[in-house]
């Protein structure tokens, strides 16, 4: 079975800052993937980074990147010089190389301030 | 590019009542899924298919069944109603490649109240 933890609630950034949005994970398989999505107050779920655990750099995605540190089995996202459109709710998510199992966290809602 | 498509976007229905939940794709991905968000929650996976005619249980499957006759639709079938499936429904489909990633694309979402 896998497990993804989000112990971020809620948090708040000033405009134009960074952030990080923590996520870890538990996970019994040698090969797995892991996501972030972007749900905004309308509702949908947009993707916006992946990690592959043999990845051997971390993902960058424009103002995204994903510090993967899998020795701690963590994959925090950074947002760099948020935007006000950058306020949603931010879900993390593993899974196997498969594909056929997804687990997501709990999400934790950020809130970007003028 | 329509992508994923559900239908309904909002239903009420009463207890007991069954209903389908539909979800079609246009982009030929061989894996689709169903998941339920519970307000303030992340997404459980209810049902997922790796392909036409094959289809498997998720981490919340009791009270939904589901068919993947064709490539393209999904439908998520609740037999008899329960409060405790109000929840917004989320249909995603992706293409399992060697050696590729690739994300899940997500339909809009069925907002599904039980009464």
């Amino acid at each position: 079975a896998q497990k993804i933890t989000q112990t971020q609630p809620g948090m708040f950034v000033q405009e134009k800052e960074a952030v990080t949005l923590d996520c870890t994970y538990d996970t019994s398989d040698q090969s797995y993937g892991l996501f972030w999505y972007k749900q905004p107050s309308s509702g949908e779920m947009i993707f916006l980074i992946y990690q592959g655990s043999y990845d051997e750099q971390n993902a960058t995605e424009g103002r995204y990147s994903l510090n993967f540190q899998k020795a701690r089995k963590s994959a925090n996202l950074v947002i760099s010089a948020s935007q006000l459109g950058d306020s949603a709710m931010y879900f993390c998510a593993i899974g196997p190389y498969n594909f056929n199992k997804f687990y997501f966290g709990s999400g934790t809602k950020l809130n970007v301030k003028p | 590019n329509a992508g994923v498509t559900q239908t309904p976007k909002f239903r009420i229905l009463k207890i007991g009542q069954s209903m389908t939940l539909q979800c079609t794709q246009d982009m030929n991905h061989n894996y689709m899924y169903w998941y339920r968000q519970d307000p303030g929650m992340g997404l459980k996976l209810i049902y997922y298919s790796v392909g036409a005619g094959i289809t498997d249980k998720g981490e919340v499957p009791n009270g939904y069944n589901v068919s993947r006759s064709t490539t393209e639709d999904f439908p998520l079938r609740l037999e008899l109603a329960a409060p405790s499936q109000t929840s917004v429904y989320f249909c995603a489909s992706t293409e399992v490649r060697v050696q590729s990633n690739q994300p899940q694309h997500f339909g809009d979402g069925t907002r599904l109240s039980i009464l």
